[in-house]
């Protein structure tokens, strides 16, 4: 089976532009995360999509978006791009958004805003 | 959100066990304690995770104290495979069962 898949892999853009970034869930899978990890830390949580509704939302300002289609893949927009959003977004799915669900992450976007 | 403290980095020797410590002293009854590891260039990868008892599965097994105030991952038999920076992680409930990660152990290991 395949596994989480994010396109595309690496992506170059400049201050002021937008970004769309896509995720697509492991069969079944019916919630997907975003993540952000700028180099050097720990990924930060962004959003976290179920049944296409955002239940959850981390501490990102208002130029980072995202929605969840019915067929369970995801977008990540970003606009106004600063130099500080240069970084590896993640997108992790899984079955239900319960506590104990294995959380299984795609290999991300790399993303560099110059 | 609840904070676990993990060292920096730690090293071992290949076919040798390791113990990566993790204390999340703050944790509450309805906590959860995940693993998970970072491979260079990759997305972080499932490792483990357990509630209140001992865990087993292929990859390590969790001892969780008594108390629940800290837990430890084991790798039985580290390979050069296993270097990556792993991650103990509290889920909260009500939190969307979002993943906190903090800065990790990275794991070195040598021949």
């Amino acid at each position: 089976d395949a596994g989480v898949t994010q396109s595309p892999t690496h992506l170059i853009k400049t201050r002021g532009q937008h970004v769309t970034l896509r995720c697509s869930p492991i069969s079944g899978h019916k919630s997907v995360s975003w993540y952000q990890q700028v180099l050097g830390q720990g990924p930060q949580f962004i959003f976290q999509y179920y049944e296409k509704e955002e239940r959850g939302r981390g501490n990102f300002p208002d130029r980072f978006s995202a929605r969840q289609f019915p067929n369970y893949s995801s977008e990540l927009n970003v606009n106004a791009l600063l130099l500080g959003d240069s970084a590896l977004y993640l997108c992790a799915s899984r079955i239900i958004p319960r506590n104990q669900e294995t959380q299984y992450f795609g290999p991300g976007t790399r993303l560099l805003v110059l | 959100d609840a904070k676990t403290t993990q060292p920096n980095s730690m090293e071992s020797n290949e076919e040798e066990p390791v113990h990566l410590p993790c204390n999340h002293s703050t944790i509450s009854g309805t906590d959860y304690i995940h693993w998970y590891r970072q491979l260079p260039s990759q997305g972080p990868e499932y490792v483990i995770h357990g509630l209140t008892s001992n865990v087993n599965n292929r990859m390590a097994s969790l001892a969780i104290a008594e108390d629940r105030k800290s837990s430890t991952l084991i790798l039985h038999r580290a390979t050069l495979r296993d270097a990556a920076v792993y991650y103990c992680i509290l889920i909260q409930s009500g939190t969307a069962s979002k993943l906190t990660f903090g800065t990790g152990t990275r794991l070195q290991v040598t021949l």
